[in-house]
């Protein structure tokens, strides 16, 4: 059974740090990893996706790596912003079917 | 807009009453889902329709029903509530084909059962 943890549960940050969310997975055989931000009250909003051929993918400041092998994944976060503040969600869809297995999130705090 | 909408956005309820929660999405998906967030923040799927049928039904007590009356709208029913059923469920959607690998989050309906 497919278990997403992600560390740490909590973090805060003074604005403009780069900084890193992790995402580790105990089953490597993954179709794509999806990297999540929810705000309070309001729904997921996709900010990036990895196919498991693939090693990164980078949208603005934001830069998601996979490493299958060793079931880890990592969000970076440069130049970090109030505005940045939310829950970062770490999810993995397994093989071919279509649902998503979540972590419990970081809920980051860009202080500023 | 085009988006995934639910209907109610909070609910509270007494324990054994029977409520539903509503999920439209008008963005053309053929595949939506319900997802339930507990207090630990944990999203587990509960269910997934593909044009109005059930391709997924995860281990949820039968007091929870999805009804899908087209491929826009999964609507789940509760019978029967108890103070366990408290969470945020979240209805999502996506396409087939290309794109297919993002799904399209609703704002979540908050359930409190006391």
């Amino acid at each position: 059974k497919q278990e997403v943890t992600q560390i740490p549960a909590a973090l805060s940050v003074p604005e403009g740090e780069n900084l890193v969310l992790n995402c580790s997975f105990t089953d490597s055989a993954i179709y794509n990893l999806q990297w999540f931000r929810q705000d309070p009250g309001k729904g997921l909003t996709s900010l990036l996706l990895i196919q498991s051929s693939q090693r990164e993918q980078t949208s603005g400041r934001l830069n998601a790596s996979l490493d299958k092998s060793s079931g880890r994944s990592t969000l970076y976060i440069a130049a970090s912003q109030p505005g940045d503040s939310a829950t970062y969600l770490c999810a993995v869809r397994p093989g071919s079917a279509r649902q998503l297995t979540f972590g419990s999130g970081t809920q980051l705090t860009v202080l500023p | 807009d085009t988006a995934v909408s639910q209907t109610p956005k909070y609910l509270v309820t007494q324990m054994g009453n029977d409520k539903s929660i509503k999920c439209e999405q008008n963005l053309g998906h053929d595949t939506m889902y319900w997802y339930k967030q507990d207090s630990k923040k944990f999203l587990k799927i509960m269910f997934s329709y593909n044009n109005k049928e059930l391709i997924i039904n995860e281990t949820v007590p039968n007091r929870f029903s999805p009804k899908s009356p087209d491929k826009a709208h999964l609507n789940l029913h509760i019978n029967s509530l108890e103070l366990g059923d408290s969470a945020v469920y979240f209805c999502a959607s996506s396409p087939l084909g290309v794109g297919a690998d993002t799904q399209y989050f609703g704002p979540g309906t908050r359930l409190t059962v006391l």
